[in-house]
Formats: C-alpha cells, sequence, structure tokens
C-alpha cells in the first residue's frame, strides 16, 4: 500500500482482556516507532525497531506491554490484562532509514491510529 | 515525557489571516519536525529544520528555530479551513537514540 496501515481502527476489551494491534510499515522502510497518544495530548514514544532488532523500548510502560517486529516488516504491540488506563490512541510509524543517517531529513511517515477503549 | 511546550494551546482566527504557533524544548536538538493531525487521523509531517538552519520556507508554512532559546515558531499564512487541525512539533535528540519527542500540541480553528 501507499502508507502505513494499521489495523484494527478501534479495539473496545473488557479490563483484564489481552490485545493485539498490527502494523503495516511502508514496504522497505528500516525503522519503524509505536506511540501512544492520551486525548488532548501529543504522542508518547513507546518503543522502536530498526529492521526487526528492538533497539529502544525504555517508552513501555509497564511489562504488560509487548512489541515484535520479526521479520523486520510488520510489526504487532501486544497489552497484556489491559487496565483502563491504557485506553488511548496507539500509532505507529516508519522511515526509510534511521535519522542519524547521512539522510539527515528523513520524515516518519504515520498510520491512522488504532484507538483502544478499556472498559 | 513529552518534550516541552506548545504556545497557545488553542488558536481561532478569520480565514486569509496568519497563524503563528510556537514551540519549546528542553534538551540539545538534531533537528525539529512540525506535523499536523487532523480530528481521528494520524500525523502528516509537514517541515524539518535542522539544528544548524534558521529558517525554512514550504509553500504557506515558514518555519523558524531558536537553538539558544530552545525555541521554533510556525507560521501559516492566508490561512485556510482546511488548515484546521492540531499542530505538533516534534524533535530529535542529539543523544543517540532515534525517537521524535513531540510537544502538547495547538489546536487550530479557522473560522470560515
Amino acid at each position: 500500500g501507499a502508507g502505513v496501515s494499521q489495523s484494527p481502527r478501534y479495539k473496545v476489551a473488557k479490563r483484564g482482556q489481552d490485545v493485539a494491534l498490527r502494523c503495516d510499515p511502508i514496504s522497505g522502510h528500516v525503522s519503524l516507532f509505536w506511540y501512544q497518544q492520551a486525548l488532548g495530548q501529543g504522542p508518547e514514544f513507546l518503543t522502536y525497531f530498526q529492521n526487526e532488532a528492538q533497539l529502544d523500548k525504555s517508552g513501555l510502560p509497564s511489562d504488560r506491554f509487548f512489541a515484535e517486529r520479526p521479520e523486520g516488516s510488520v510489526s504487532t504491540l501486544k497489552i497484556q490484562r489491559t487496565q483502563q488506563e491504557d485506553s488511548a490512541v496507539y500509532l505507529c510509524a516508519s522511515s526509510l532509514v534511521s535519522g542519524r543517517t547521512r539522510f539527515m531529513n528523513t520524515e516518519a511517515f504515520f498510520g491512522q491510529g488504532t484507538r483502544l477503549t478499556v472498559v | 515525557s513529552q518534550q516541552g511546550e506548545e504556545d497557545p494551546q488553542a488558536l481561532s482566527i478569520q480565514e486569509g489571516e496568519n497563524a503563528t504557533m510556537n514551540c519549546s524544548y528542553k534538551t540539545s536538538i538534531n533537528n525539529l519536525q512540525w506535523y499536523r493531525q487532523n480530528s481521528g487521523r494520524g500525523l502528516v509531517h509537514l517541515i524539518l529544520i535542522r539544528s544548524n538552519e534558521r529558517e525554512k520556507h514550504s509553500g504557506r508554512l515558514r518555519v523558524t528555530l531558536d537553538t539558544s532559546k530552545k525555541s521554533s515558531s510556525l507560521l501559516i499564512t492566508a490561512s485556510r479551513a482546511a488548515d484546521t487541525a492540531s499542530y505538533f512539533c516534534a524533535t530529535l535528540s542529539n543523544f543517540g537514540n532515534e525517537k521524535l519527542t513531540f510537544g502538547t500540541g495547538t489546536r487550530l480553528t479557522i473560522i470560515p
């Protein structure tokens, strides 16, 4: 596809349920990011992959959050035992190369996000 | 945590007027980027300015960067109703990590 695709667009989960959010980045993009955006706030970094390697997971709020990108393309963000405070929009972004290579103007392309509501 | 603040939090102007939004950040940066987000949708990249640049233009957009004050501004000239959205600045730090750190955003409303 032409852009970053996320599914599902909307997810309602009962508290305690596990959820899995999928991100299909733009083909060939090396870097992939997950962000969490609470209502009325800016996106907050969760984790970063360079190809299949998870290089930074410092933003994951707890060990209930887990992300993977096993083949360096599609990524899944899994949240176990969801809680109400997990309700947010989860955004995935990809970029062609690392921001620190000689391609200093590399922008990040964002998907539409998955709106998770935990009830 | 968020990198910094954007100012104002909300801005309403008449169509055709210019809109100015400001962003302040806290740490040394590699570059600063501005994004637009329409309600319920993803973020769209608008413009990137590197730490060694002071001003950049793209169409109706003008971005300035003052690294001594750790601040940036986004000017949208001749605003249109379609410019109604939230605008976020995001910084890439100099400290070796790859993440973009976003501000709190400015909600811009253009009144037709």
